[in-house]
């Protein structure tokens, strides 16, 4: 039974399309992110949302809207794709945001490989 | 500006031998430091951690050395084994002001462990 799921695992796609990808935790965790690991392989976080708040909201070009219809799901819909958007999203929650240790020991879905051509 | 450091993007260890995988820092206000390990084709997981207050933490064959003076921490794999095969991405935990804990990663040492 899989914690952090995501969907679709692969996407390829046309720039200037638009595309969504979803996020579901069952593990009852209140926070969720998105991050994106770029060609370089770094990782980096994206949004954070906490009991369906956005609570943190990195330069990201507001082409990428986040949308959390319950403290379970955190989609991410992004317009008007660029090719510097290829890249692998990761999906990830954690207990809360006190701080505390379990607030960074994260549990991350599998990944969705984004390729724009 | 990189906060975060693993300059080291690969290691290569035989089976049963130490593995030490090193990680620099440039910022003293965190909380913890983590190490997260990733096989191809999956997310991240959680291995070990480290709180700024300590300077070793040791969970089974995994311990993590903190070194505040130096800004340096490095995770010690003891024996490694094939399955420890994987990408290791040491990652800072610091407390936001009105945005709750966030993680700062480096980029990741790729570690092989030979049979």
């Amino acid at each position: 039974d899989t914690a952090v799921s995501q969907t679709p695992k692969y996407l390829v796609t046309q720039m200037g399309n638009d595309k969504s990808i979803k996020c579901e935790q069952n593990l009852g965790h209140d926070t969720m992110y998105w991050y994106k690991q770029d060609s370089k392989k770094f990782l980096k976080i994206m949004f954070s949302y906490n009991n369906k708040e956005l609570i943190i909201n990195e330069t990201v070009p507001n082409r990428f809207s986040p949308k959390s219809p319950d403290k379970a799901h955190l989609n991410l819909h992004i317009n008007s794709l660029e090719l510097g958007d290829s890249a692998v999203y990761f999906c990830a929650s954690s207990p809360g945001t006190s701080g505390r240790i379990k607030t960074y020991e994260q549990y991350f879905g599998p990944g969705t490989r984004l390729t724009v051509t | 500006d990189q906060q975060v450091k693993q300059n080291s993007p690969s290691l290569s260890v035989q089976e049963g031998r130490i593995s030490i995988l090193n990680c620099d820092y440039t910022n003293s206000m965190f909380d913890y430091f983590l190490w997260y390990k990733k096989y191809p084709a999956e997310g991240p997981t959680f291995l070990i951690s480290i709180s700024s207050i300590k300077d070793k933490n040791e969970d089974g064959r995994f311990t993590v050395f903190l070194n505040k003076s130096a800004k340096h921490l490095s995770l010690h794999i003891v024996p490694s084994q094939p399955g420890d095969s994987a990408v290791y991405f040491c990652a800072e935990g610091r407390q936001i002001y009105n945005q709750g804990g966030k993680l700062i990663f480096g980029q990741g040492t790729e570690l092989s462990v030979k049979p």
